[in-house]
């Protein structure tokens, strides 16, 4: 089967740096992606990774390490707006289907 | 251009009722997945098409549950005998394919079953 693990609750003040972790497990990995989700929102996409190493797209940047099952989003120059759920989600299984982590909470205080 | 739509917004219905959840995706986006999601919860996958054929039906709870989708554009999630338990929001993506890497979402469907 598939299942993913991160934290539950995250806080970080104003212009920090937080990462939120993702460990996976999976067979047939195709890619890891993260979402944010904002209270009553739908999940907008953040990042993908399908090879090992960073990505970066403006504040955000995504990392995977394939061969440790492991991942993580990191965000820059914290914003209010940045509060919000974050969703770690794997590819694979043996088919195309995306099975998401349970989220991560995050809360930027001023 | 359009986004992901999902009709209806809100759904109340009473506990062993039928329910039919609509999905239209983006123009010429071969794959489109269903998800459930608790209040607070994370993502739960139910089904996901490529075309017209779904692949993996794993995910769905129970032989309550079935979709489909016609012509490669709208897909329709089924929920027969409803129970309590399926009260959620169910939220539908869609993507260029099953490997692209991103799943637009519409804004889901809020289904509360009395």
């Amino acid at each position: 089967g598939q299942s993913l693990e991160q934290p539950s609750e995250v806080t970080a003040v104003e212009g920090a740096i937080v990462q939120i972790n993702c460990t996976y497990q999976t067979s047939g990995f195709y890619g890891l992606s993260w979402y944010q989700q904002h209270d009553g929102g739908a999940p907008t996409f953040l990042s993908y990774n399908g090879l090992d190493g960073l990505e970066e797209t403006g504040r955000f940047s995504s990392f995977l390490s394939r061969s440790d099952s492991y991942g993580y989003l990191l965000l820059q120059e914290l914003q209010m707006k940045d509060s919000a759920s974050y969703f770690c989600a794997v590819r694979g299984g043996g088919g195309f289907k995306t099975i998401f982590g349970a989220g991560t909470r995050l809360f930027v205080k001023a | 251009g359009a986004g992901v739509s999902q009709s209806p917004s809100n759904k109340v219905t009473e506990k062993g009722k039928d329910v039919e959840l609509r999905c239209d995706p983006i123009s010429g986006h071969t794959a489109l997945y269903w998800y459930r999601q608790s209040l607070g919860q994370g993502l739960e996958f139910l089904i996901y098409f490529q075309g017209n054929s779904a692949p993996d039906k794993s995910g769905l709870p129970s032989d309550r549950f079935s979709a489909e989708r016609t012509g490669g554009s709208v897909s329709t999630l089924t929920i027969q005998r409803t129970q309590q338990e399926d009260s959620a929001v169910y939220l539908c993506a869609s993507s260029l394919g099953v490997l692209a890497d991103e799943q637009y979402f519409g804004p889901g469907t809020r289904l509360t079953v009395t």
